[in-house]
């Protein structure tokens, strides 16, 4: 069965330093990837997706994410945060099967953002 | 261009009581989704329909659960009777076609209280 591990529940970093949020997944091919931001009493916002081509993709807000086949992941990074980062960062998967747009979401990484 | 929306924002009720929830999708969006957050966790996808028709719906507690979008755009959700463990956010998104390669949008959230 398709699953989203993301292993850090809760992040503190300083502004202005560098962020990198871990995800793996376990799927049998190569999944659609997708990152979502989520701030308090929000809906989910797509930051940036991976389907196929070169491994690095860029997304909004000046983060990208970095697919490795090799180690079934897909870590999110960003070279300088900003305080209004802060919020909830969900990984997900989605499984190619026809019409189904439906997604398999990590826990989430709770990111706290220190001035 | 409106967003997603949804009402009631927030909603308590008592075990065994019924509860609806109202989904308005990006205009010409076709397809529309419910997914279930509890406190957490990531959104758990309940049910997905193509215009008026239903694409998935296997994660969808159907004794309880019921959904219906019958002009293909508007969709609403009920529970009958809730259970404790039905408290969560009942998140709705859209996007212009099925699958994943269009972007899914989503809405505030109905944030849900059952004592």
């Amino acid at each position: 069965a398709q699953s989203v591990t993301q292993p850090d529940i809760h992040i503190t970093v300083s502004e202005g330093a560098s962020l990198e949020l871990r995800c793996n997944y376990s799927y049998g091919a190569t999944p659609y990837l997708f990152w979502y931001v989520q701030s308090p009493g929000q809906g989910l916002q797509l930051l940036l997706k991976y389907f196929s081509g070169d491994t690095l993709v860029q997304g909004i807000k000046g983060f990208e994410a970095e697919f490795k086949r090799s180690q079934s992941s897909f870590n999110l990074r960003k070279p300088s945060v900003h305080w209004s980062d802060a919020a909830e960062y969900f990984c997900a998967v989605g499984p190619f099967s026809g019409n189904t747009g439906k997604l398999i979401f990590g826990q989430g990484t709770t990111l706290q953002v220190k001035p | 261009e409106a967003g997603v929306a949804q009402s009631p924002r927030y909603k308590i009720i008592e075990k065994r009581q019924s509860v609806a929830f109202w989904c308005n999708p990006i205009s010409g969006h076709a397809t529309l989704y419910w997914y279930q957050q509890i406190l957490g966790q990531g959104p758990k996808l309940l049910i997905q329909f193509q215009n008026n028709g239903v694409v998935d719906d296997s994660q969808l507690p159907k004794d309880r659960f019921s959904a219906e979008r019958l002009k293909g755009v508007d969709s609403t959700l009920k529970i009958q009777p809730a259970k404790l463990e039905d408290s969560a956010v009942y998140l709705c998104a859209s996007s212009s076609s099925p699958g994943h390669q269009e972007t899914q949008y989503f809405g505030p959230g109905t944030r849900l209280l059952v004592l």
